[in-house]
Parts: C-alpha cells; sequence; structure tokens
C-alpha cells in the first residue's frame, strides 16, 4: 500500500518563527500534494496544494516546497502565529486511478506565543 | 453556498451492533469519500461514492459498506461493531477532482 511518511510528529514554535513539516512519498506518477489542517474538534481543511510542474507555492505565509527527485515535499509556515496551532497533514494521490487520498500521520504544531 | 454536514456528531454503541452515519455533500457536488481517522492518526481511505456507484474501496471489511443518494448525499453503514472501529468519521465530497471538502465528522465510540 502507499506510504507517506510526515515528520516531525510534533512541533512547538515560537510566534513569529518559521514552521517546518516535511513529507516523503514513494510512487512518482502523483500529481498532486496538498496540505491539510486540522483545528480539534473539525474535519481537516485543505490549506496549499502543488503540482509537480513546479518547485514552489506561496500563499500568504504559507508555502510548498516541492523535491520531486527526492520525492519530498515541505510545508512552511512563515511569521507562526498562535492561531496556526493545529495538526497538519500532508497527502499523496492512491495509485489506484481516481481522486483519493493517502494521508501522512499529522504533525501536531503548538505556536507559543 | 453550504458546506459538508455530518450526522449525528457523537454516537455510542455497542460492540456487535449496527450503525448508519449520513452525509450532506456541498452544494454541487458529485463525489462523497469516507474516511476514518483512528485518535492521533491520519485519515483512511474507506470507500467513494461517484454518482451513486462506488469508486474505489480502501482496506476495510465488507461490513462498512455505503450508498449515495440522487441528490450525492451518502451513508455509511457498519455491521457487527468492533472495539477498533471507535474513530472519527470522516465525509468528504469533491466535484471529481482532489478539491475535497471535509465535514467535521462523526465521533464514533464503541463499547
Amino acid at each position: 500500500q502507499q506510504q507517506v511518511k510526515q515528520s516531525p510528529q510534533s512541533l512547538i514554535v515560537q510566534k513569529g518563527g518559521i514552521s517546518i513539516i516535511n513529507c516523503a512519498y514513494e510512487n512518482t506518477a502523483f500529481d498532486y500534494f496538498p496540505w491539510y489542517q486540522q483545528f480539534p474538534g473539525k474535519g481537516p481543511a485543505l490549506l496549499i496544494a502543488i503540482r509537480p510542474d513546479v518547485s514552489e507555492k506561496k500563499e500568504g505565509r504559507f508555502t510548498i516546497s516541492f523535491n520531486k527527485s527526492a520525492k519530498q515535499f515541505s510545508l512552511h509556515i512563515m511569521d507562526s502565529q498562535p492561531g496556526d496551532s493545529a495538526t497538519y497533514f500532508c497527502a499523496v494521490p492512491r495509485e489506484d486511478n481516481g481522486n483519493k487520498l493517502v494521508f501522512g500521520a499529522g504533525t501536531i504544531l503548538r505556536v507559543k506565543s | 453556498e453550504t458546506g459538508v454536514t455530518q450526522s449525528p456528531t457523537h454516537l455510542i454503541k455497542t460492540r456487535g451492533q449496527q450503525v448508519t452515519l449520513r452525509c450532506s455533500s456541498q452544494s454541487g457536488h458529485n463525489t462523497v469519500s469516507w474516511y476514518q481517522q483512528a485518535l492521533g492518526q491520519g485519515p483512511q481511505f474507506i470507500f467513494q461514492y461517484y454518482r451513486e456507484e462506488e469508486n474505489g474501496r480502501g482496506n476495510f471489511p465488507p461490513r462498512f459498506s455505503g450508498l449515495q443518494f440522487p441528490n450525492y448525499s451518502s451513508e455509511l453503514n457498519v455491521n457487527a461493531l468492533e472495539l477498533d472501529d471507535s474513530a472519527l468519521y470522516l465525509c468528504a465530497s469533491s466535484n471529481s477532482g482532489y478539491g475535497y471538502t471535509f465535514g467535521s465528522g462523526t465521533r464514533l465510540t464503541v463499547v
């Protein structure tokens, strides 16, 4: 079964700092790499996603860096805020066809004020 | 534009019982996917429905079954509940692409 490895499991960052979460995948045939944000008691919400034809995508304080040769992609949160404290999941498409996702195990981010 | 609505929000069942969870997809979305999220884990794909037909299934036993209705709402049924079925069950709708909108989930506890 398709594996996606996410690290670290948890992360504590000072307010204003940079949060970095990494994700490694196996299959090279994917065309969509999203990051989801989940607050307690809520379902995951799409934060930002990238296609493999670009190496970086930025939306506000959130940036995805994509390294196709290393089969890795990372989420960078600049100027981290206490409101960013949540669980973050990377995901990749399943190996079978269709729009189904395999999620990483998640990273619990805590931003200290 | 309404989001994805799931009901009930919480549920407690006894081992061996059956449960039905419900999901109303976001307006305009024709695809519904169900995920199981155990505590401290990422969501695990159960199955997907597209225009009332099952369109892919994850590594879940046949006692997990589902339906999609003409209005694209959906049900997840679980028979012969086991303690390990305790989890947050998430419904996500999309319009055939990867742009999922998740509901807030149903927290199922099996005792």
